[in-house]
């Protein structure tokens, strides 16, 4: 069955260094996503991407965050200067079409120290 | 704009028990809503979608949602419970106004027991 793989599982950074996080998506999926979740809260969604371009973003998807999708496979979520505040479990997501189910990864835990 | 309101942060249930995972939604359009799943250390996984089609939906392994307009509820049940249903349970909605984004609700931790 073809699943969302995310790279690295666990990642622990210094306040203020860059930290990208990878995703393989579904192959034939056109919609990607990243959703975060910060322990004990909700999942919220940050940012989507279609056609080589950000379609939707949140208010926390802010100048120090960035997307690419800089081959055939690979998504990217870059983080060029993290906080304390962006510990949490990141999630990326693919879709079929635009209303369709999301799939999941099993996340990217991100600890910043 | 649209959210999404889980009555209960945590559900504890007996195993053969019915399980009753409560939610309202609020959305500006016709929505779509979803149930999904966390298991401890694992990804999110789709448990069954209403897309305005059938009120109500069945999903895997037992589960299922009525859509209630009237309520503006999308509550999730299974008639018996099984330990391995212990998990986090989030309840979701899209709505065209929103684009594709998916909004998830805070979750409800269902806890079984033997």
């Amino acid at each position: 069955e073809p699943e969302v793989t995310q790279t690295p599982s666990h990642q622990v950074t210094q306040m203020g260094q860059e930290v990208i996080l990878r995703c393989v998506p579904i192959s034939n999926h056109l919609y990607f996503y990243w959703y975060r979740q910060i322990l004990g809260q909700k999942v919220e969604f940050l940012v989507s991407f279609y056609n080589n371009e950000i379609s939707e973003k949140s208010e926390i998807f802010d100048d120090q965050f960035s997307v690419e999708r800089p081959d055939g496979s690979n998504f990217t979520l870059k983080i060029r200067s993290t906080k304390l505040e962006d510990s949490a479990m990141y999630f990326c997501a693919s879709s079929g079409g635009g209303r369709g189910e999301l799939f999941f990864g099993e996340g990217s835990r991100l600890t910043v120290l | 704009a649209q959210s999404v309101t889980q009555l209960d942060s945590h559900v504890s249930v007996s195993e053969g028990t019915p399980v009753l995972l409560r939610c309202n939604y609020s959305s500006s359009y016709s929505p779509s809503l979803f149930w999904y799943v966390q298991h401890p250390n694992k990804g999110l996984q789709l448990l069954l979608k209403y897309t305005s089609a059938a009120t109500l939906v069945k999903g895997i392994n037992g589960f299922e949602a009525e859509f209630k307009k009237s309520e503006t509820s999308f509550h999730l049940t299974k008639p018996s419970a099984h330990m391995s249903d212990a998990a986090e349970y989030f309840c979701v909605v899209s709505d065209r106004e929103a684009g594709t984004a998916l909004i998830f609700g805070k979750g409800t931790t269902l806890s079984v027991s033997s």
